[in-house]
């Protein structure tokens, strides 16, 4: 299995610019996490999709940030307009769900820079 | 609020000794932990978990302690080897609740030393 893949791996954009983050969650799971990375912060979960339906994006910092999952096998992260304090390394995770344990498989993330 | 909290960054072990990672936790409504390993430009991978039901659970040289009186756990990696290297991230979730939603705490870098 090739595993949670996310592209691109890098992305340097310029402050007012729209940033697309992609991923592709492992075949055959059902549930898709996007987390960011900071320094101060650590890893935070930003939005939580179940069967392709958003179920829990309270940990999405505000409205310029949106996320998508239109088919099992694909989400996006969008940021519009992009401003340096997104400056962070952005994981996409994926898991079949289970009665209790919740094993996320993370992808190689993201590593974004606002300029 | 910090909810779950890793107080150490750093740890520097010598090969072949025990390295040894905290984790403290503040909800008490946290029934499920999991240990998270991160080596540099890879995303964290899965390395050992245990439910609040027990007090221990080992997996090779891997084994987790978890004290709910001090709402404590704790990584034992024994011995501890150069490929150990990596930051070490503590997450917690409440199975009753929204079982999906992992807390995670900052991590610790552990460096082990030929």
């Amino acid at each position: 299995d090739a595993g949670v893949i996310q592209s691109p791996r890098h992305e340097v954009t310029e402050m007012g610019q729209e940033v697309t983050l992609r991923c592709k969650p492992i075949s055959g799971h059902n549930s898709l996490f996007w987390y960011r990375q900071t320094m101060m912060r650590g890893l935070e979960l930003l939005i939580y999709f179940n069967n392709n339906v958003p179920i829990d994006d309270s940990g999405m910092p505000e409205d310029r940030f949106s996320a998508k999952m239109p088919n099992a096998s694909f989400s996006t992260l969008k940021i519009q307009p992009s401003e340096p304090r997104d400056s962070a390394v952005y994981f996409c995770a994926s898991s079949l769900r289970t009665a209790l344990k919740e094993t996320q498989y993370f992808g190689p993330g993201t590593r974004l820079l606002v300029l | 609020d910090q909810q779950v909290k890793q107080n150490s960054p750093s740890l520097s072990v010598q090969e072949g000794r025990i390295s040894i990672l905290n984790c403290d936790y503040t909800n008490s409504m946290f029934d499920y932990f999991l240990w998270y390993k991160k080596y540099p430009a890879e995303g964290p991978t899965f390395l050992i978990s245990i439910s609040s039901i027990k007090d221990k659970n080992e997996d090779g040289r891997f084994t987790v302690f978890l004290n709910k009186s001090a709402k404590h756990l704790s990584l034992h990696i024994v011995p501890s080897q150069p490929g150990d290297s990596a930051v070490y991230f503590c997450a917690a979730s409440n199975s009753g609740g929204s079982n999906y939603k992992l807390t995670f705490g900052k991590g610790t870098l552990l460096t082990v030393n030929p």
